[in-house]
């Protein structure tokens, strides 16, 4: 299984919106609404921020949002802010109770 | 709180074997998977592998099979992850986090500080 695709970085001005996408085939991403991701920053442990392809656990800002379309996935941050800068990462389930594969990682500079 | 705390950092030499731990609070460890997390140094996320700690089921990655052993220990709370023969390859930093895939919902959540592992002769 290869890594699900995403841009290696994105960017944005404090106050605007940016889309990290995620694209995967009809036997991850497509096949099932379990896209779920996760905001690393340096150093530290990954953080559910969207599970379930759009809903935003307790204690994530709503100006975090998940949708899907096909094998694509994405993740939109509006209002950006300082503290959004980190990696983010993009995970599907992939089938059989056996698999789950990752995005290969975005990198988010708040300009 | 529910939380995942895992062993410290670990440095060894190729061929020794090493087991890391992980041991949850806060909430019923029989009802959730864990799962196991690697990130090579200024690498991504990769999927290792799960246990169900209620019967000791795993399933690995492709990738992994074979190469690690996931067990856990339901009376203490703690799931392992162990090498028999490590490489310098395995140098990592490796994560657990509680896998939930009940009521038609997934999420890895929370997650455990880490472990780092270092393989070095």
């Amino acid at each position: 299984q290869s890594a699900l695709t995403q841009p290696r970085s994105v960017s944005g001005s404090p106050g605007q919106s940016v889309t990290i996408s995620c694209t995967g085939t009809s036997s991850d991403v497509g096949g099932y609404n379990y896209v779920s991701w996760y905001q690393q920053h340096p150093g530290k442990a990954p953080k559910l921020m969207i599970y379930d392809v759009t809903k935003r656990p307790s204690g994530v800002p709503d100006r975090f949002s998940g949708s899907k379309s096909g094998n694509t996935a994405s993740l939109t941050i509006s209002g950006l802010q300082a503290e959004d800068e980190a990696d983010y990462y993009c995970c599907s389930y992939a089938g059989s109770y056996t698999s789950w594969i990752f995005g290969g990682g975005t990198k988010l500079t708040v300009l | 709180e529910v939380q995942l705390v895992q062993s410290g950092a670990e440095v060894k030499k190729p061929g020794e074997s090493l087991r890391i731990s992980c041991k949850g609070s806060g909430y019923s460890f029989t009802i959730y998977w864990i799962t196991w997390v690697r990130q090579m140094p200024g690498k991504g996320l990769e999927w290792m592998g799960r246990i169900d700690p209620s019967d000791s089921y795993t399933t690995y990655s492709p990738s992994f099979q074979g190469h690690v052993t996931i067990s856990a220990d339901k009376s203490i709370s703690t799931a392992y992850l162990q090498w028999s023969s490590l490489k310098a390859s395995d140098t990592a930093m490796y994560y657990c986090a509680r896998l939930s895939f009940l009521s038609s919902s997934n999420w890895f959540d929370p997650w455990g500080q880490g472990t780092l592992v270092t393989v070095s002769s």
